[in-house]
């Protein structure tokens, strides 16, 4: 494809309910990122793929959040039971080669809203 | 943790002045990278500095490394009103693509 997509653009959940949010990376990219960005802040780091392992988790804020990409290009991120705290929007990002290595294309994110 | 700190959080210039932001880390870095984030938009990748004291240009755009390789600035020369949005520096301490973002600068440019 010509970026990375994410969908939905905008999702408002209530209190308690689950999501799962998609990207599709860019055709052929090995490695994808997941973001959260608050309002006015920088992103931050939640969880990193190299194809279909997911190497780094360290940054998902809690056991209610959950990403797979099963086949190595498509992931869902997903979270249980949201809460207000986890408004924000998520980007997700991939690049061609290895982490750290080549440059990190983003998609337009997702815009979560917890009422 | 690795902490990034970027200075200062809003600048204000009139157009054709000149504008930087500043980066600093906590931690020495493997590399750093430059984003542009439009208002409503996603973060575009500018550019990225892997050597200590690395100075790169892109048009207008002047980047910089520190010798020590925990600060870094983007400088802007002569502003455009296509300039504005907010700059965003991303700083990775273990080459393994875990960068920590800065909270960014956001320029606005007055015609």
């Amino acid at each position: 494809g010509a970026g990375v997509s994410q969908s939905p653009r905008y999702k408002v959940a209530k209190r308690g309910q689950d999501v799962a949010l998609r990207c599709d990376p860019i055709s052929g990219h090995v490695s994808l990122f997941w973001y959260q960005q608050a309002l006015g802040q920088g992103p931050e780091f939640l969880t990193y793929f190299q194809n279909e392992a997911q190497l780094d988790k360290s940054g998902l804020p809690s056991d209610r959040f959950f990403a797979e990409r099963p086949e190595g290009s498509v992931s869902t991120l997903k979270i249980q039971r949201t809460q207000q705290e986890d408004s924000a929007v998520y980007l997700c990002a991939s690049s061609l080669g290895l982490a750290g290595h080549s440059t990190q294309y983003f998609g337009p994110g997702t815009r979560l809203t917890v009422l | 943790g690795q902490q990034v700190m970027q200075i200062p959080q809003y600048q204000h210039v009139q157009e054709g002045e000149d504008f930087t932001t500043y980066c600093n880390s906590s931690t020495t870095l493997s590399n750093i990278q430059w984003y542009k984030q439009r208002p409503g938009g996603h973060p575009v990748f500018l550019i990225q500095l892997v050597k200590s004291g690395e100075v790169k240009k892109q048009k207008r755009l002047t980047f910089q490394f520190g010798e020590a390789k925990k600060n870094s600035s983007l400088h802007i020369t002569a502003t455009q009103t296509t300039d504005v949005g907010t700059y965003f520096c991303a700083g990775d301490n273990t080459n393994a693509g875990k960068s920590t973002f800065g909270d960014g600068t956001t320029l606005t440019v007055k015609p």
